[in-house]
């Protein structure tokens, strides 16, 4: 069964808006990472956020991780036609198995 | 840095043969993950290769099976195929779990069973 499992299965949004996608886990995790992938290609590596950090922010990116309630959240801010892909959220279990969930699908309307 | 890179990246077969997919990984990583990827099952993680020994496995036959070589290249194979083996295949390279273990993707090989 699917380790990371993400909320809302679709979103479509306006340019210049913000995007949130919420991923919840099932075990305890060594850190939790989020990717992209565009139309059938392979997927681009985003953001990673470690087991004891609870907020990470890269560029329009920013992460925030609760263990506790074994979830995480990804928001892209000031969306672009260019962001329209799928999501995936990716905890890597204690065994190192990174277990992708089915994703988000975010389409970006200009 | 070359990216991953897979070949070849379309395959049509017919049920019952067998196919073999190949990956290099990026240069200094030594980690390579496969992954199979399909509409219906998402993404599924099918092993692991680490210095040419299989380090980590999926949940998936033994139809499925891989290597890795001393230049940390891999192929995977797949034996008798089944119409349900039609998906984009995906490598990933990371340089070692013992850091972060961000994956790199390699473009897919698209496989076709007819």
């Amino acid at each position: 069964s699917q380790q990371g499992e993400e909320d809302p299965q679709a979103l479509s949004i306006q340019e210049g808006e913000n995007a949130t996608m919420n991923c919840s886990y099932k075990t305890s995790i060594n850190n939790l990472q989020w990717y992209r992938q565009n139309s059938g290609r392979g997927l681009v590596h985003l953001i990673l956020i470690r087991s004891n950090e609870r907020e990470k922010h890269s560029g329009r990116l920013r992460v925030t991780l609760d263990t506790s309630k074994k979830s995480s959240s990804l928001l892209i801010t000031a969306s672009r036609a260019a962001d329209t892909a799928s999501y995936f959220c990716a905890p890597l279990d204690s065994s190192y198995k990174l277990i992708f969930g089915s994703g988000t699908r975010l389409l970006v309307r200009p | 840095k070359a990216g991953v890179t897979q070949t070849p990246r379309y395959l049509i077969k017919t049920r019952g043969q067998q196919v073999t997919l190949s990956c290099s990984p990026i240069s200094g990583h030594r980690s390579v993950s496969w992954y199979q990827q399909t509409p219906g099952q998402g993404l599924q993680f099918l092993f692991e290769y680490f210095s040419e020994t299989q380090r980590n496995k999926g949940n998936f036959p033994g139809r499925f099976s891989g290597r890795q070589f001393s230049n940390s290249r891999s192929e995977m194979n797949v034996s008798t195929l089944e119409l349900g083996d039609s998906a984009l295949y995906l490598c990933a390279s990371s340089f070692d779990r013992r850091t972060s273990y961000e994956q790199y993707f390699g473009p897919g090989t698209r496989l076709t069973v007819t």
